[in-house]
């Protein structure tokens, strides 16, 4: 079975701090893909990051940095500077390689930057 | 390149009505998967069309049907609607091989009342 937990239904934080989303995940296949998206009021989920199960390279994209950790089924990202743009509900997906393109979403963080 | 794009954005339908919705993928992407979010139960995955098959079900009862044509376009049609539908569906589009992203349109937002 496959299952994403994202367990900070709620985070706030002043804007320049910095702040970790956690994502752990559950697959027993030995090839999968792990997601990343955001998704502001307007509603439209937007790619921000994709990392298969090979690659535990950590990546840095701006303030955005990811880092993925099998040994403890995580994949957890990071806003490095916080901007109030960066206000959003974001949601970690998980994609088996026997579970064709179906992506298991975790519940979502709802991210609140205060200015 | 133009995204994906969702038709229409908003619906308002009664119990026991019938709606069709309507997505057109990225130019080139032959894969249409269809979610439904709702506050309560989240992202959930409806099915996937691959070059006009089904390629993937997720668990949702036969009142929800979909279609894919040549063109890769899709539709998604929910029968005998119920109050429960009342979600936002999105369509997402990929290239279709394993593991690629998905490319989300803005959705629909499906009120039943």
């Amino acid at each position: 079975a496959q299952k994403v937990t994202q367990a900070q239904t709620e985070i706030s934080v002043v804007e320049k701090e910095d702040v970790t989303l956690d994502c752990v995940y559950e697959t027993r296949d030995t090839t999968y893909y792990l997601f990343w998206y955001k998704q502001p009021p307007s509603g439209e989920l937007v790619f921000l990051i994709r990392r298969n199960s090979f690659d535990e390279q950590n990546e840095i994209s701006g303030r955005y940095s990811w880092n993925f950790q099998k040994s403890t089924s995580s994949f957890n990202f990071t806003i490095t500077a916080s901007q109030v743009v960066d206000s959003a509900v974001y949601f970690c997906a998980l994609s088996g390689a026997n579970t064709g393109n179906q992506f298991y979403f975790g519940t979502g963080t709802s991210l609140t930057v205060i200015p | 390149k133009a995204g994906v794009t969702q038709t229409p954005r908003y619906l308002i339908k009664t119990r026991g009505q019938q709606v069709t919705l309507s997505c057109s993928p990225i130019s080139g992407h032959r894969s249409v998967s269809w979610y439904q979010q709702t506050p309560g139960q989240g992202l959930q995955f409806l099915f996937e069309y691959f070059s006009e098959t089904q390629r993937n079900k997720g668990n949702f009862p036969g009142r929800f049907s979909g279609r894919q044509f040549s063109n890769s376009r899709s539709e998604m049609n929910v029968s005998t609607l119920e109050l429960g539908d009342s979600a936002l569906y999105l369509c997402a589009s990929s290239l279709g091989g394993r593991g690629n992203e998905q490319f989300f349109g803005p959705g629909t937002r499906l009120t039943v009342l």
